[in-house]
């Protein structure tokens, strides 16, 4: 059964910091694995999503990248602002039906 | 613009009442989802469907029930066999195989 961790829960920093959120999945037979954010009491934005063949994914200021082999990805934030505190969640794709598989998250305090 | 609405955005449930959450999407895609979220757990799936007038049941579906008749409309039905209903729920749909999900801004439900 696959299983997503997010490690560490709970993240604080000061502004400007680059920093990097981790996520492991014990199955490395996934499809597709997708970054979300999710701010206090919304749903989820997604953020990137990166394919079983690629490494890695950027979008502004962030950057995923895949290792499926160890079972891993990690989204790299650049400057990190206050506006960047949410909840991270990764979540990856054990199927081409669509179906997630979500890890808990990492919530990211940033402070001017 | 295109999206995905949830409503309604709070609900609130009577002991042995059946309350529907609805969900709709306007960006035709063919796939939508229900997810579950619950404090200090990551999302879980209960229904998915990946076209019209089917759906397949997901990780807790037990106690839910849904409906596929339109390609924009999901509808969630919370029956009174759930027994533990009190939580946020995330609708979500998306285009196809290798497209990323996308979500609404979820409806919270609590029993009264």
């Amino acid at each position: 059964k696959q299983e997503v961790t997010q490690i560490p829960a709970a993240l604080s920093v000061p502004e400007g910091e680059n920093l990097v959120l981790n996520c492991s999945f014990t199955d490395s037979a996934i499809y597709n694995l997708q970054w979300f954010r999710q701010d206090p009491g919304k749903g989820l934005t997604s953020l990137l999503l990166i394919q079983s063949s690629q490494r890695e994914q950027t979008s502004g200021r962030l950057n995923a990248s895949l290792d499926k082999s160890s079972g891993r990805s990690t989204l790299y934030i650049a400057a990190s602002q206050p506006g960047d505190s949410a909840t991270y969640l990764c979540a990856v794709y054990g199927s081409n039906t669509g179906k997630l598989i979500f890890g808990q998250g990492t919530t990211l305090q940033v402070k001017p | 613009d295109g999206g995905i609405t949830q409503s309604p955005k709070y609900l609130f449930r009577k002991e042995g009442q059946n309350v529907t959450l609805s969900c709709e999407q306007n960006l035709n895609h063919d796939a939508m989802y229900w997810y579950r979220q619950d404090p200090g757990q990551g999302l879980r799936l209960i229904y998915y469907s990946q076209i019209v007038n089917d759906f397949q049941k997901g990780d807790i579906a037990e106690g839910y029930s849904v409906s596929r008749e339109k390609k924009e409309s999901f509808p969630l039905t919370v029956t009174s066999a759930q027994k533990n209903p009190t939580a946020f729920y995330l609708c979500a749909s998306r285009e196809g195989s290798g497209q990323p999900q996308h979500f609404g801004d979820g409806t919270r439900l609590s029993i009264l």
